[in-house]
């Protein structure tokens, strides 16, 4: 069964740096692209970038440019997404996914982990 | 806002039949995708292709598609189908994935 679970809640203070993870498990991790999306409260949802795994080839929403890194371990099946200084804006809940076929950089999006919800707060 | 225009709001009556209706310019090149959330939960993949069901998704869920309109319809809707649905396709450049800003159904 395929799975993406992610890292727990963070609450963090304005200025803070933050990593979170998504782990896959049940099929090839090296082989399928992990996408992140935003989802600020009450709002809908925003594709911020991708990596592939197998050689770390990573692509932005321009929107997120030089806000965020992506990055991916791929021995521990592990993609990451992280800030070097948070913002109250960066409050959301931030989802990976993976493309339902493989070696394939865009949507669809077949399996999504459970979220991580992010608030930065003073 | 997002290049792909979605009504805010949608209601049914149980059992009745809706359309949600997803608009923009890249619909005419890119397929579109539909993806369903309930509250609290991570999006499922409702549609793909247009047209495609994934595995172990009712068929009462349909999608189509016409020049710049990509629709899913459920025909019988049912009470768990009350969720946010959000249509994915390209941006207009092609050079990256979009959502729509999002549905909510409510099924009366």
């Amino acid at each position: 069964e395929v799975q993406l679970v992610q890292s727990g809640a963070e609450v963090k203070e304005p200025g803070e740096s933050l990593k979170i993870s998504c782990e896959g498990s049940g099929y090839n991790f090296n082989i399928y692209w992990i996408a992140w999306v935003r989802q600020m409260p009450g709002k809908g949802l925003e594709w911020m970038g991708i990596i592939y795994p197998g050689d770390s080839d990573t692509r932005y929403s321009p929107s997120f440019q030089g806000r965020v890194t992506i990055s991916a371990d791929k021995s521990t099946s592990t993609a990451y997404l992280q800030w070097s200084s948070l913002q109250a804006s960066d409050t959301a809940m931030y989802y990976c996914a993976r493309p339902l076929w493989e070696n394939y950089a865009d949507y669809p999006f077949d399996h999504w982990g459970q979220g991580t919800l992010v608030t930065v707060s003073s | 806002s997002s290049e792909l225009t979605q009504d805010p709001a949608v209601s049914v009556a149980l059992g009745q039949t809706v359309r949600i209706t997803c608009q923009g310019d890249s619909l005419r090149n890119y397929y579109a995708s539909w993806y369903q959330q309930r509250p609290g939960q991570a999006p499922v993949l409702v549609i793909y292709d247009k047209t495609t069901r994934p595995s172990g998704i009712p068929d009462r869920f349909s999608g189509s598609s016409s020049g710049h309109t990509a629709s899913l319809t459920i025909t019988g809707a049912q009470a768990e189908d009350e969720a946010d649905y959000y249509c994915n396709s390209r941006d207009i450049t092609g050079n990256q994935p979009v959502f729509g800003g999002g549905t909510k159904l409510t099924v009366l």
